[in-house]
């Protein structure tokens, strides 16, 4: 079964604070994708890449940067994080269009 | 740009019962249908893909495509309480390809 895996888990952080996301994926997936999960807005894409080095931008991008090391890792970098961030934030991988796999998801919470 | 709703909202039903969930899509030109599963804030893990109309079965779940309508349906067969959770609809479509997710129908399953 393919294998995402993010961290932290968890993570709590004050406003104006730098909060990176990690994300790993074994599965030999090209894309990978980063969400937001709000209630009332269900799943929104913040940013996602085809390949090491790529990015692209997704639905809701500002105050997010992105950035793919290797077809592996896949981070999500908040530089000033504001209380609108807080959030559930997954990441998946994918083959192309096929299904996407997910992570277990981070929640951050941001006072 | 792609909208995707589904319909209800949330859903009770009594363990046996078929369960039916709706997601509509505003593309006619999508071509790749997919049901996750969301348990409490966790993962999401796919159930049935579907691309071409009719329907896909996939154990205890099945997905009807019409796209003629513009609908898309799950339906779940003897559903246990195990079978709680988030159920979201991803569709793919448009020139870009892009995958869309609605909001989500909340099952509750009673013993």
């Amino acid at each position: 079964e393919a294998a995402v895996t993010q961290s932290p888990r968890n993570k709590v952080t004050v406003t104006g604070g730098n909060v990176t996301l990690s994300c790993r994926q074994t599965n030999s997936h090209n894309y990978m994708y980063w969400y937001r999960q709000d209630t009332g807005h269900g799943l929104r894409l913040i940013h996602y890449s085809y390949g090491a080095g790529n990015l692209q931008i997704g639905d809701v991008p500002d105050g997010y940067k992105a950035t793919r090391t290797t077809q592996e890792d896949f981070f999500l970098l908040l530089e000033l994080a504001s209380p609108s961030q807080t959030s559930l934030y997954f990441c998946a991988s994918s083959l192309g269009n096929e299904r996407l796999f997910f992570g277990h998801g981070t929640k951050l919470s941001v006072l | 740009q792609q909208k995707v709703q589904q319909s209800p909202e949330s859903l009770t039903v009594s363990e046996g019962a078929m369960a039916s969930l709706n997601c509509t899509f505003s593309d006619g030109t999508s071509n790749n249908f997919r049901w996750y599963r969301q348990h409490s804030a966790k993962g999401l893990e796919v159930l049935v893909s579907i691309f071409s109309d009719g329907e896909k079965e996939e154990g205890r779940f099945t997905a009807h495509l019409n796209r003629a309508n513009l609908h898309v349906s799950l339906h779940i067969r003897e559903p246990q309480p195990s079978d709680s959770a988030v159920y979201l609809c991803a569709v793919t479509g448009g020139s870009n390809a892009k995958l869309t997710f609605g909001k989500g129908t909340k099952l509750s399953v009673k013993s």
